[in-house]
Formats: C-alpha cells, sequence, structure tokens
C-alpha cells in the first residue's frame, strides 16, 4: 500500500471552531489532494497540490484552505467549522508528469460538526 | 468542465455471475479513465485503468473496455466472489485537470 497516513482519523467538534487535518505521505510523490465523500454525491475535490507552496482549487472549495510547506504533508484547514462540512475526508497521492495518473487514498478521516 | 455519469448507482448479482458497470464523460479530451473499489470503512483503491489509446483492458476477472467515439466507458467482472462486494467508482480526466468521479455502484454479491 501506498504510505499515505491521514490524522486523526475520526474528529468531532463544535460550528465555528477552526480544523485542520492532516496528510502524511512517504512516496516522495508529487501530487496531493484532498476530497470530500457524501452519500449521494461520490468524491469530491476541494484542493489539489502540484508541488511545494502550489495549490489549487478542486469543485468544492468554498469555506477550505490547504497549505503544503513540504512534499511530504499537505494540510487541510477548515477556518470556521459549519455542519455542512461534515463529512469523510480522503487525502490522496499521486506521482509521475501530469495529473492523468493513478491515486492512491489514505483510509479517511471522519468529521463531524456538530 | 469534465461530467461523469455512473449506472446503475445499486447492482446486485449470484456469486459465480457478471457484473458491468457503465460510465459516460463529457469531455472528448479525457484520455485517462480509473476504476477504483472502496471497502467499508476503506479509502478507494485503484482496480484497473485504462488510457484512450487502447479500447481494453484486462487483469485476471476484471477488464475495463472503452468507446471513444460514444465517450463511454466500462467494468466487467466475471465470476463475481462475495469478496467483490464493495463500492465502485469510475474516473476521467484529460492529464490538464484533475479525476472527475462518478457518484458510485454498490455492488452486492449474493452466496
Amino acid at each position: 500500500d501506498a504510505g499515505i497516513t491521514q490524522s486523526p482519523r475520526h474528529k468531532v467538534t463544535e460550528t465555528g471552531t477552526p480544523v485542520t487535518l492532516r496528510c502524511h505521505q512517504t512516496e516522495n510523490h508529487r501530487y496531493m489532494y484532498w476530497y470530500r465523500q457524501d452519500p449521494g454525491h461520490g468524491l469530491r475535490l476541494i484542493h489539489y497540490s502540484y508541488g511545494v507552496k502550489d495549490t489549487d482549487k478542486g469543485e468544492v472549495s468554498d469555506g477550505y484552505s490547504v497549505s503544503r510547506s513540504k512534499t511530504e504533508d499537505f494540510l487541510l484547514t477548515l477556518e470556521s467549522a459549519t455542519s455542512s462540512q461534515t463529512s469523510v475526508y480522503f487525502c490522496a497521492i499521486s506521482g509521475g508528469q501530469g495529473l492523468g495518473q493513478p491515486q492512491h487514498f489514505g483510509d479517511g478521516t471522519r468529521l463531524s460538526i456538530l | 468542465g469534465e461530467n461523469v455519469e455512473q449506472h446503475p448507482s445499486t447492482l446486485s448479482v449470484q456469486e459465480g455471475d457478471s457484473a458491468v458497470i457503465k460510465c459516460t464523460y463529457s469531455d472528448s479530451a479525457s484520455n485517462y479513465f480509473p476504476w477504483y473499489k472502496q471497502e467499508l470503512g476503506k479509502g478507494p483503491q485503484l482496480i484497473i485503468d485504462i488510457r484512450s489509446n487502447v479500447g481494453e483492458k484486462k487483469d485476471q476477472r476484471i477488464a475495463v473496455t472503452l468507446n471513444k467515439t460514444a465517450k463511454h466507458f466500462s467494468l466487467h467482472i466475471t465470476e463475481t466472489q462475495p469478496e467483490d462486494s464493495a463500492v465502485y467508482f469510475c474516473a476521467a480526466c484529460s492529464g490538464n485537470t484533475p479525476l472527475v468521479f462518478g457518484k458510485g455502484t454498490r455492488l452486492s454479491v449474493i452466496a
């Protein structure tokens, strides 16, 4: 399995609080991604990174920010969490050139916002 | 942007039968089409992928076919087993934009 670790694996927090999810990889892959998974919606891209300090928005980026200060770490931050951000969050990585490469996923973070 | 439609949303088959899941895409520039299997409590796992320069690819009991003209691709699982029960996702991308996923198919293999 690709070396991807997501932390925490579960989190419960209150509306309005800041939340940061971490994705750590040991594969030295260039690309890293954050997705959210909700019933009936499949996997939707929040943000992705194509290098250190290089990030771009995905389909559902509103309310989320990301940072990548090192190749191995990609952080997802909810500045002020809302109940609509309750979801399962997945990190993925891919190597090679370009975005059309196999992605490998972590096991997810289940986030509940009350 | 790319839009991927996946059908059916649920599929039940008897053990030993075949299962077929179909996806359509909208962007004619898309050239990479992976399939993922997701088991309960786990992240999606890549099971097979195909690029636009081939029409079919097989790996043991699974195969993927691609029809570029019609802009659709399909996953075929033969001789299904209970451990094939999972949610399957298709996806598409052009290489210049990120993968876009279908909404998933829940496959149940009945012993």
